[in-house]
């Protein structure tokens, strides 16, 4: 079984501009979520997609925003990229099963403004 | 804000001990929780997921929960050097809308 993928894994912006980062889930999971990384925020979830419907969102302003598409791959974007947006992008697939869960991550996307 | 306190560590355990992790979350309606490792320069992996009060094993972990006292630990029975890591507590609760909260995580050293 394939694992997440997550493209690109490297980007490097400008302050000012947007990015969009994609996810491609396990197959036959349906929810996505995005988490950010920082060295000083530690893990932070951003939002959660479930059959094309945003099910959760954590604290972050409205500049971070997502989709799922029909197939549950997941897009993010962050428009009007800032200094502090920095950090690593991470998603993940996961399915509920009864009472088994099971959470995989991708590699993450390394996102540098400048 | 819901908080999730996690000492940061790093805790240091002999080759074979048991290692005792433990996390505190201030949500008294959180639902699920979580427990999460983390090499250096890898992505976090899910260990283990606990809804009900009690113990939960699987394999040399175990996680217990009390929600009463609003505090959910990890142990891992004799620790190799393959544990060594960062270990991230995340709680799961909101209504209506409900956020995975992570702590800062507890770096977990174990010693040969």
């Amino acid at each position: 079984k394939a694992g997440v993928t997550q493209t690109p894994r490297y980007l490097i912006k400008t302050r000012g501009q947007q990015v969009t980062l994609s996810c491609s889930p396990i197959s036959g999971h349906r929810s996505v979520s995005w988490y950010q990384q920082t060295p000083g925020q530690g893990l932070q979830f951003l939002f959660e997609y479930f059959s094309e419907t945003q099910r959760n969102k954590g604290n972050f302003p409205g500049r971070f925003s997502g989709r799922q598409f029909s197939n549950s791959r997941s897009e993010m974007n962050v428009s009007t990229l800032e200094l502090g947006d920095s950090a690593l992008y991470l998603c993940a697939s996961s399915l509920l099963a009864g009472t088994t869960y099971e959470q995989y991550f991708g590699p993450g996307t390394r996102l540098t403004v400048t | 804000q819901k908080e999730v306190e996690q000492n940061s560590g790093p805790l240091s355990v002999p080759e074979g001990a048991i290692a005792s992790l433990n996390c505190t979350y201030s949500d008294r309606g959180s639902q699920s929780f979580f427990w999460y490792r983390q090499y250096s320069g890898k992505s976090p992996e899910l260990i283990m997921f606990i809804y009900s009060n009690g113990d939960k094993e699987d394999g040399r972990f175990t996680a217990q929960l009390n929600k009463a006292s609003q505090y959910v630990s990890l142990l891992i029975r004799d620790s190799q050097p393959s544990d060594s890591a960062t270990y991230l507590c995340a709680v799961y609760s909101g209504a209506g809308s409900y956020q995975l909260t992570f702590g800062k995580g507890t770096k977990l050293s174990v010693i040969p």
